[in-house]
């Protein structure tokens, strides 16, 4: 099973408003990741976490909470978000450590589509 | 700077006709090399990886990397309507599990 699930598909929110984003994959991978796509560009990264530690933030705003509660689990709260944020949020995952050969695989979720009013 | 180019197309192909997709990479130790489509409003889909100079192939689909000269590409044959999407390539270099991805190139096959 490839499978990387992301909730809530779709999301709505005002500038006050806190919400978060929730991702979980249950392959044993140690490495999952958050992404932010705007329209007609490449994904952006945003934060990696490696077992369960956040190894690399890519000097996200402070409004962007990444939490990974366990190893299948991975959240990003949003708080006081901005309309330029509006985009798809998409969660990944890998095993992580650089195998043999390097063939390792990061695998997609479908993705949550974010619009901020 | 680590970077990963791609024309952006689009690139428009007739149904039957082979898609030719080309990506460059300027980090000299990259060791792994993949393609992903993405359809409009979804996520991107692995669709082909490669790690070793030459050709690797899965049904209609071919993958090229040429190490020396620092490019990849995927040839899709047979292209059909369905294969209209977005390809994105990513890099990774050798040590590192983060791969780097490139802009993407629209392809559109018309029947």
């Amino acid at each position: 099973d490839t499978e990387v699930t992301q909730t809530p598909k779709h999301l709505v929110m005002g500038m006050t408003n806190k919400k978060s984003l929730k991702c979980e994959q249950h392959m044993g991978h140690r490495a999952m990741y958050w992404y932010k796509q705007k329209a007609k560009k490449p994904p952006e990264l945003m934060f990696v976490y490696s077992y369960e530690k956040l190894s690399i933030n890519e000097s996200v705003p402070s409004r962007f909470s990444p939490e990974c509660p366990n190893s299948s689990l991975l959240n990003l709260h949003l708080h006081a978000l901005q309309p330029e944020d509006s985009a798809l949020y998409l969660c990944a995952s890998s095993q992580d450590v650089v195998l043999a050969g390097g063939q390792e695989t990061q695998y997609f979720g479908p993705g949550t589509r974010l619009l901020v009013l | 700077q680590k970077e990963v180019e791609q024309n952006s197309g689009p690139l428009s192909v007739p149904e039957g006709a082979i898609a030719s997709l080309n990506c460059t990479y300027s980090d000299r130790v990259s060791q792994s090399f993949f393609w992903y489509r993405q359809y409009s409003g979804k996520s991107p889909e692995l669709i082909m990886s490669i790690y070793s100079n030459g050709d690797k192939e899965d049904g209609r689909f071919t993958a090229q990397l040429n190490k020396a000269s620092q490019y990849v590409s995927l040839l899709i044959r047979d292209s059909q309507p369905s294969d209209s999407a977005t390809y994105l390539c990513a890099v990774r270099r050798g040590g590192s599990y983060i791969p780097t991805f490139g802009r993407g190139t629209s392809l559109i096959v018309h029947p």
